[in-house]
C-alpha cells in the first residue's frame, strides 16, 4: 500500500456530462500528477500540481482541469465527457525533492456511455 | 522527446521458467531516470525499481534483476524462476530532468506476462 487513495473506484457517466475524481496524496508529499490509461495502453501524463498550481501539462484539451488543495490532495475534472475518455485515471504523489520517486494510487475506472 | 518502447506485447511462460522483459528508450537528456512498474489486475501501479542515468550497475532483488545498458539504450528486466503471482502487466518508464515538468513519466505500452502453473 502506497498511502495514496483515490475516489471513487468506479464511475459510469454519459457523453456530455462532467466528472470529478479525487486523490489524497501520501503523507509528506506535496506534488500530485495525474495520468490517463486507456485499455491496453501505458499511462499518459495529464498534468501535475505543485503548491496548488498546475506545473506542466501533457497533450490533453482544456476540458481536463484540476485543483490542488492546501493539504495537497487533488481533483481532476473532466467536462463534456466523450466516449474516448473511458479509461483508468491514476494519480501519483511525490515530494518535490523526490519527484522522481512517485507512488501511485489504485485508480478510478471511468466508463463513458 | 522522450520515448519508451516495449516490443513484447504478451509473454507466456510456465512456472519456474526465467523470463526477460525488454525495454528500449530514447532521450536526448544526459540526466534521466528509468523505472519498472508492475500492474496486477487490480490496476494499481506497483513501483519496482528506479535507476538514474549515471548508474549502470546491474541490480538484483530476490528473483528480480535489471540490466541497464546505455550503449544500447536498454533497461531489461529478468524474473528468475517465475511464479503464478508474477502474472501482471509490466511497464517500463522514463523521466528526465529537462522540461517544464519534473518527474513526468513516459511509459511504454506494457508487456502482459502470464505465468502458467
Amino acid at each position: 500500500e502506497t498511502g495514496v487513495t483515490q475516489s471513487p473506484t468506479h464511475l459510469i457517466k454519459t457523453r456530455g456530462q462532467q466528472v470529478t475524481l479525487r486523490c489524497s496524496s501520501q503523507s509528506g508529499h506535496n506534488t500530485v500528477s495525474w495520468y490517463q490509461q486507456a485499455l491496453g495502453q501505458g499511462p499518459q501524463f495529464i498534468f501535475q500540481y505543485y503548491r496548488e498550481e498546475e506545473n506542466g501539462r501533457g497533450n490533453f484539451p482544456p476540458r481536463f482541469s484540476g485543483l490542488q488543495f492546501p493539504n495537497y490532495s487533488s481533483e481532476l475534472n473532466v467536462n463534456a465527457l466523450e466516449l474516448d475518455d473511458s479509461a483508468l485515471y491514476l494519480c501519483a504523489s511525490s515530494s518535490r525533492q523526490g519527484v522522481n520517486e512517485q507512488f501511485f494510487g489504485p485508480g478510478t475506472r471511468l466508463t463513458v456511455l | 522527446a522522450q520515448k519508451v518502447t516495449q516490443a513484447q506485447t504478451e509473454i507466456s511462460v510456465v512456472e519456474k521458467e526465467d523470463v526477460t522483459l525488454d525495454c528500449v528508450y530514447e532521450t536526448r537528456d544526459t540526466t534521466y531516470y528509468l523505472f519498472w512498474y508492475k500492474q496486477p489486475p487490480s490496476g494499481e501501479l506497483v513501483f519496482l525499481i528506479r535507476r538514474n542515468s549515471f548508474d549502470e550497475q546491474n541490480e538484483i532483488s530476490g528473483r528480480y534483476s535489471w540490466n541497464f545498458q546505455k550503449s544500447t539504450s536498454s533497461f531489461n528486466f529478468t524474473i528468475t524462476a517465475s511464479q503464478v503471482v508474477d502474472s501482471a502487466v509490466y511497464f517500463c518508464a522514463l523521466s528526465a530532468d529537462r522540461g517544464s515538468t519534473l518527474g513526468r513519466l513516459y511509459f511504454g505500452r506494457g508487456t502482459q506476462l502470464t505465468v502458467w502453473p
